[in-house]
This record gives structure tokens, C-alpha cells and sequence, in this order.
């Protein structure tokens, strides 16, 4: 198994662009989550799913949406980028709602 | 607003040490307590999760202990190793679906 796999692992965005990271789980997991993590700070959850066709916020998705139409799949779209944007998202699945937690290695996001 | 907060931020000890980390939390209604290793520019690994209702768990050198009463959870490792190296995390689930990060412990076990 692969676990969890992130594309792209950096990019650079100007101000005002858009772009989607790509998350993909093949456990067969219910749930999945995004976060985001500045530098020296814990993560921050934005968004998490409970299954294909069900997300809810989390504690800062202001900036971020999301869809899940697969159960491997949760995509996390960035519209009209902004600096305070920069910083590292990890994807992360697990079998149900707070239980242990898989991570991916993380998409390096700046924002310039 | 859960605050999660480990201190220290940074831990340097000799090789061979038992050493404990700390995390400690506001709100007491927690659903569980989850500690994680995170190496440079890698994604978290799961090491321990504590339900609310237990009082520690055990894995391997590792052992996490949990007092809900006073907020604090402790991460205990013995005779720390060069590979021990690495950030540690502490997080907690609320009882409304939140999920709330401490900023680590940096960990440097020197050889």
C-alpha cells in the first residue's frame, strides 16, 4: 500500500492564482482530513470529510474549499491565493473519526 | 478554545537518557489524546493514542500517560537513541469533532 500520497510536494503561486493540492488514500478510509502547518507551530485542521460526498469545516478553512466525490480522493482548492497562505499542508485519512491518523509528506506552498 | 502547549519547545540529551515530554491542555472534555513523531520535512507518524477513560498505553520504549483532571499528558521514552531524534506532537480530540495541535517538542539525542 501506499498509504497517503500528496502531488504537487512544492510549488510556487503569485498572488490572485489558484490551485488545487491532490490527496489520495488507498486504505479504504471513511475519513480525511487537511491541514496546514506554519513554520515552528502545530497543525491547523481546515476541512476533513466523513465520507465521499460529506465534508465540514474545521478550525480555519476561510480561503480553502474542498470536495470529496471518490473515497480515495479529497482535494483541497486554493481560490485567489494569498501570502498568508504560505505554509505546508499534509493530508492525513483514518479508518473513523478520531482514531489514529496516516499522513502524507506534505505539499511546501509559497505564496509571493 | 482548546490551547494545547509542550514545553520545552527543544530538548537536547545524551544517548542512553529517559526522558519526558510534556503537553498540557485547557479544556478537559477530551475525547482522546494522540502523541506523533515528525522528522524533517516529513509527514506525522502516528506513536500513541490515549482513549479519555484510559491512563496511559505503552509501545515499545515509548509510554504516554494522561491526566484529564489537570490537562496534562506526558510522553516518556527510555534509553533515548540517536534515531529518537525528531519533533513530537501532541494533539487532542474534543468532544465536538475539533482537533487541536500543541507546537512540539524539538528532541536531539546527542550520541
Amino acid at each position: 500500500n501506499a498509504g497517503v500520497t500528496q502531488t504537487p510536494k512544492f510549488r510556487i503561486l503569485k498572488i490572485g492564482q489558484s490551485m488545487t493540492l491532490q490527496c489520495t488514500q488507498d486504505m479504504n478510509h471513511n475519513y480525511m482530513y487537511w491541514y496546514r502547518q506554519d513554520p515552528g507551530m502545530g497543525l491547523k485542521l481546515i476541512y476533513y470529510s466523513v465520507g465521499a460526498g460529506i465534508t465540514d469545516k474545521g478550525e480555519v478553512p476561510n480561503g480553502y474549499n474542498v470536495s470529496r466525490s471518490t473515497t480515495e480522493d479529497f482535494p483541497l482548492r486554493l481560490e485567489l491565493a494569498a501570502p498568508s497562505q504560505t505554509s505546508v499542508y499534509f493530508c492525513a485519512s483514518s479508518y473513523g473519526l478520531r482514531e489514529t491518523q496516516y499522513f502524507g509528506p506534505g505539499t511546501r506552498l509559497l505564496v509571493l | 478554545k482548546q490551547e494545547v502547549t509542550q514545553i520545552p519547545a527543544a530538548l537536547s540529551v545524551p544517548e542512553g537518557e529517559n526522558l519526558v515530554l510534556n503537553c498540557s491542555f485547557t479544556d478537559s472534555a477530551i475525547y482522546n489524546l494522540q502523541w506523533f513523531r515528525q522528522d524533517p520535512g516529513k509527514g506525522l507518524t502516528s506513536l500513541l493514542l490515549i482513549q479519555s477513560s484510559q491512563r496511559e498505553q505503552t509501545s515499545g520504549r515509548l509510554n504516554a500517560s494522561l491526566d484529564k483532571s489537570s490537562g496534562r499528558s506526558t510522553l516518556y521514552i527510555a534509553a533515548s537513541q540517536p534515531g529518537d531524534s525528531a519533533t513530537y506532537l501532541c494533539a487532542v480530540w474534543n468532544n465536538f469533532n475539533k482537533f487541536y495541535f500543541g507546537s512540539g517538542t524539538k528532541l536531539n539525542v546527542k550520541p
